[in-house]
């Protein structure tokens, strides 16, 4: 069974950059059927992509958030990662990391999602 | 971008009753490449129809999906007891890809 796990502080200041890492386990990242991808949900409301990655390191960003935003894939450890800089207040949200099934020219629906990482940008 | 708008923002039944709820596209989303999810209360969402009508591994058929172009709608044929969540639209046709706000499903 494909298990997603997300990593990352809970707590990060203001201007800051956050971190986070999704561990893999069940299945590998490295399948061509697939791409990995952020989603985030800012509390009571909906979801936002952020940003989606195929194994061989092609990317994909959110328009909104393309400036800040950075992901990237270790193939050695089944995971991918996120970094978001310049954080604000508006930043603090659920972060969610999740599998695309893959299609012919991109990806597809997200059929696999991680349990999420609350993350609240605050001094 | 596709800005998907989901109707109604809340929706009201008892259990066994029949639920309809509507995603509309502002431009066509191409070869059906739209998905609904249910996200309770303290849990990932999780996806219950791809491609608009295909159900998910394991999705109980009392849930379907249909609709084109801009209009798109899940059923719920009799309301279960733990169906009553959060229902999200997605497109995945045109980058980015781009969720409709939520229906509320409550008693």
């Amino acid at each position: 069974q494909l298990q997603l796990q997300e990593s990352g502080p809970g707590l990060v200041k203001p201007s800051e950059t956050l971190s986070l890492t999704c561990t893999v386990s069940g299945g590998s990242i490295t399948s061509s059927s697939y791409y990995w991808g952020w989603i985030r949900q800012p509390p009571g409301k909906g979801l936002e992509w952020i940003a989606t990655i195929y194994y061989s390191g092609r990317t994909h960003y959110n328009p909104s958030l393309s400036s800040r935003a950075t992901i990237y894939v270790d193939t050695s450890r089944n995971q991918f990662s996120l970094k978001l800089n310049s954080l604000t207040a508006a930043d603090t949200a659920m972060y969610y990391c999740a599998r695309h099934g893959a299609r012919s020219n991109g990806f597809r629906e997200l059929d696999y999602w991680g349990q999420g990482t609350l993350v609240t940008v605050s001094s | 971008e596709i800005v998907l708008t989901q109707s109604p923002g809340t929706l009201s039944l008892s259990p066994g009753e029949r639920a309809t709820l509507s995603c509309r596209a502002s431009q066509s989303v191409s070869k059906n490449y739209l998905a609904w999810y249910q996200q309770k209360p303290g849990q990932a969402p999780r996806l219950l129809i791809y491609d608009a009508s295909s159900r998910a591994t394991g999705i109980p058929d009392r849930f379907s999906g249909s609709g084109s172009g801009t209009d798109f709608t899940l059923s719920i044929s009799r309301v279960e007891p733990e169906d009553f969540a959060v229902y999200y639209c997605q497109q995945y046709d045109s980058s980015p890809d781009t969720f409709g706000q939520g229906t509320k499903l409550e008693i």
